[in-house]
């Protein structure tokens, strides 16, 4: 079936730093890839998304490129700041291994971020 | 404002007490799906419904059901919940047509 990989955390950063948290994926159809963040007691934000080889999702100064060869869809950030401070959550959604019938989200395991002033 | 809630956000209950945990959506979405998200584990599908009276289950559905009456409502209930269900449990909803999930604030459950 399909899974997610992503970097274990927790990740401690200083702020301005650069972030890269990594995510492979496998997969049976095409999937949709996203990065998903859950602030401090608070549900999940979608960050970013992409739907097909070589888009790059951003957002809020992040971004992400789907890469086919490499399965891969890794995070990146130029400047992080203590507000960026969440569990960051890659994810892929692959309809061809449901049958078509169910938009399930596939889920990493979460990787904790905290960015230091 | 377009919004998935839950409630209640918080509930400790004992082993056995039957429970239900509302989801509502304001978006005329008609996909609809119950999340549990556990430490190291991330987050897992227990069930999910295409439509109005059309419900199936996820990866992890045992011990939970679910209806789907009306477009906007989808509860999970708990008949006879044990201590393994003490999680964080989000419903989530998107539109058919378009690839994006809304979720909810999450409910955190603790069974004791």
């Amino acid at each position: 079936g399909d899974s997610v990989t992503q970097m274990e955390g927790p990740v401690t950063l200083s702020e301005e730093a650069f972030l890269t948290i990594n995510c492979t994926y496998t997969a049976t159809g095409y999937p949709s890839l996203f990065w998903y963040v859950q602030y401090p007691g608070e549900g999940l934000q979608l960050l970013l998304k992409a739907t097909k080889a070589d888009d790059k999702g951003s957002n809020k100064g992040f971004e992400a490129t789907y890469r086919k060869e490499t399965t891969s869809f890794h995070l990146e950030k130029g400047s992080v700041q203590v507000s960026d401070s969440a569990v960051y959550f890659c994810a892929l959604s692959d309809p061809f291994n449901s049958g078509g019938s169910n938009y399930k989200l596939t889920f990493g395991k979460g990787t904790l971020l905290t960015v230091n002033p | 404002e377009a919004q998935v809630t839950q409630n209640p956000r918080y509930l400790i209950t004992v082993t056995g007490k039957k429970l239900t945990v509302t989801c509502s959506q304001n978006m005329n979405h008609e996909y609809m799906s119950w999340y549990r998200q556990d430490p190291g584990l991330g987050l897992r599908q227990i069930y999910y419904s295409m439509n109005v009276e059309v419900t199936d289950k996820g990866d992890v559905p045992e011990g939970y059901k679910v209806s789907r009456k009306e477009k906007r409502n989808f509860p999970l209930i708990l008949e006879s919940p044990s201590p393994n269900q003490t999680s964080l449990y989000f419903c989530a909803s998107r539109r058919t047509q378009r690839n994006e999930q809304f979720f909810g604030p999450g409910t955190r459950l603790t069974v004791l």
